[in-house]
């Protein structure tokens, strides 16, 4: 089974500031890797997938990069909506899997 | 609009078994990839199973924490999506969501752009 590490798994940040979170699979998933967002008490949405598409709707200050086994989530400058828990999955493979996420908070 | 309403959570006992069901509106149903995705208080998000399109073979893949207990189906004439789980353990305490790609998913049907609200499910005696 593919294990999905996140670092860190949380951080403290300023708004105005560039973010970056990363993910490693514990063997190469290509670029079938997905980035979502989860506030508090709601279901989570997805902001990139196939490692660095952003989904429609999401802004611009997110992007994503990466291919086999290591990826990267980059806020270019961080937003007050943008305080959550980001979370990293690939779909290569059966079980899919997340990372154990980031909670990104105001410093 | 696409929606996705889970129903049947709530409060079970251990090692009884619970029922949860996924509506589906708003785009063809029996054409999508459907996922179970469960959230324990406090914790990450983590992949329960999956269902593919009937036309994808409606085979069936399962997370090692659940599998032997848990079965997921659906019914494309009333676009739900069901999942059952039995022998419920304290650990199973979760809100559970079906998430989807939605039809037409191409060669990656595993990245989720459409949500339901979830259902909690409590297990406690």
């Amino acid at each position: 089974d593919i294990q999905m590490t996140q670092s860190p798994s949380s951080l403290s940040a300023s708004v105005g500031d560039r973010v970056t979170i990363t993910c490693r699979a514990s063997q190469s998933i290509s670029r079938y890797l997905n980035w979502y967002q989860q506030k508090p008490g709601k279901a989570p949405t997805l902001l990139i997938y196939a490692a660095s598409n952003l989904q429609s709707g999401v802004p611009s200050r997110f992007s994503g990069s990466g291919s086999g086994t290591d990826f990267a989530l980059t806020i270019s400058s961080l937003q007050s909506e943008d305080f959550a828990t980001y979370y990293c999955q690939q779909s290569y493979s059966s079980p899919l899997a997340f990372g154990g996420g980031t909670k990104v908070g105001i410093k | 609009e696409v929606q996705l309403v889970e129903s049947g959570g709530g409060l079970e006992k251990p090692g009884g078994s619970l029922r949860l069901s996924c509506l589906v509106s708003g785009f063809t149903f029996s054409h999508a990839w459907m996922s179970w995705v469960r959230q324990a208080p406090g914790k990450g998000l983590e992949w329960v199973g999956r269902i593919r399109s009937k036309g994808d073979g409606g085979s069936t893949d399962y997370a090692a924490p659940v599998r032997g207990r848990i079965t997921i189906s659906r019914d494309d004439s009333k676009n739900t999506l069901f999942l059952e789980l039995d022998y419920l353990k304290i650990e199973d305490t979760a809100v559970y969501y079906c998430a989807t790609a939605g039809p037409h998913c191409g060669g990656d049907c595993g990245r989720w752009g459409y949500w339901g609200l979830g259902s909690l499910v409590t297990v406690s005696s």
